[in-house]
């Protein structure tokens, strides 16, 4: 299987503290790509890097890519009430079909 | 613009009962389109895609079936529902299959 992985499960900060979350898959990619889902709600695009890219930033986020490691982490920087949710990591792998395969994504609360 | 159609937003349906859920997609034509389900706190488990009219692909083997009667709708159906098909039903769309996907609002569906 190549799901990948997100690693701390849940997280809890305080607002305007940065939020890091990671993320392991098991074999070679096309991308990865990171999403939200704020409670009941469909999944929301963030951001994706291909394989050949190490850093990507949007915003207030920032993401790394080492594929030598398998991992990729998501850092929010400054975080806000509003960034609540949980974010999932979801790779892209040719031989699979270019099917998104998803994790099991890391729930942050920000405490105002 | 683009935009992704799900309803009903929550069904509540007795073990047994046939069972449709609807999805279509707006402001893009030939779309690859995808029904996941998501387990209370879990990732997203791929259960039938389509890249073309009437062209389904099934991920997991169960009692439900996906169709695809035009090119913008995709249908999620059961004969008859089990307990286990209780869960958060999503459906996505994309203009290839290796770029981001875009969500619906879900399904809640609940099984008596």
């Amino acid at each position: 299987s190549q799901q990948g992985e997100e690693d701390p499960q849940a997280l809890s900060i305080q607002e305007g503290e940065n939020a890091t979350m990671n993320c392991s898959y098991k074999t070679s990619i096309n991308n990865l790509q990171w999403y939200r889902q704020n409670s009941g709600r469909g999944l929301v695009h963030l951001i994706l890097i291909r394989s050949n890219e190490r850093e990507k930033h949007s915003g207030r986020l920032r993401v790394t890519l080492d594929t030598s490691k398998k991992s990729s982490s998501l850092l929010i920087t400054a975080s806000r009430a509003a960034d609540t949710a949980s974010y999932f990591c979801a790779t892209v792998n040719m031989e699979y079909g270019n099917k998104l395969v998803f994790g099991a994504g890391t729930i942050l609360r920000v405490k105002s | 613009s683009q935009t992704i159609h799900q309803w009903p937003a929550t069904l509540v349906q007795p073990v047994g009962s046939p069972l449709s859920l609807e999805c279509t997609v707006e402001g893009t034509s030939n779309p690859n389109l995808y029904w996941y389900r998501q387990a209370a706190g879990r990732g997203l488990q791929l259960l039938f895609y389509s890249v073309g009219i009437g062209q389904i692909s099934s991920e997991v083997p169960q009692n439900l079936s996906a169709s695809r009667p035009q090119d913008r709708q995709f249908i999620l159906s059961s004969k008859k529902l089990l307990l286990s098909d209780s869960g958060f039903y999503l459906c996505a769309w994309t203009s290839e299959s290796n770029q981001p996907q875009h969500f619906g609002d879900g399904t809640r569906l609940s099984i008596l």
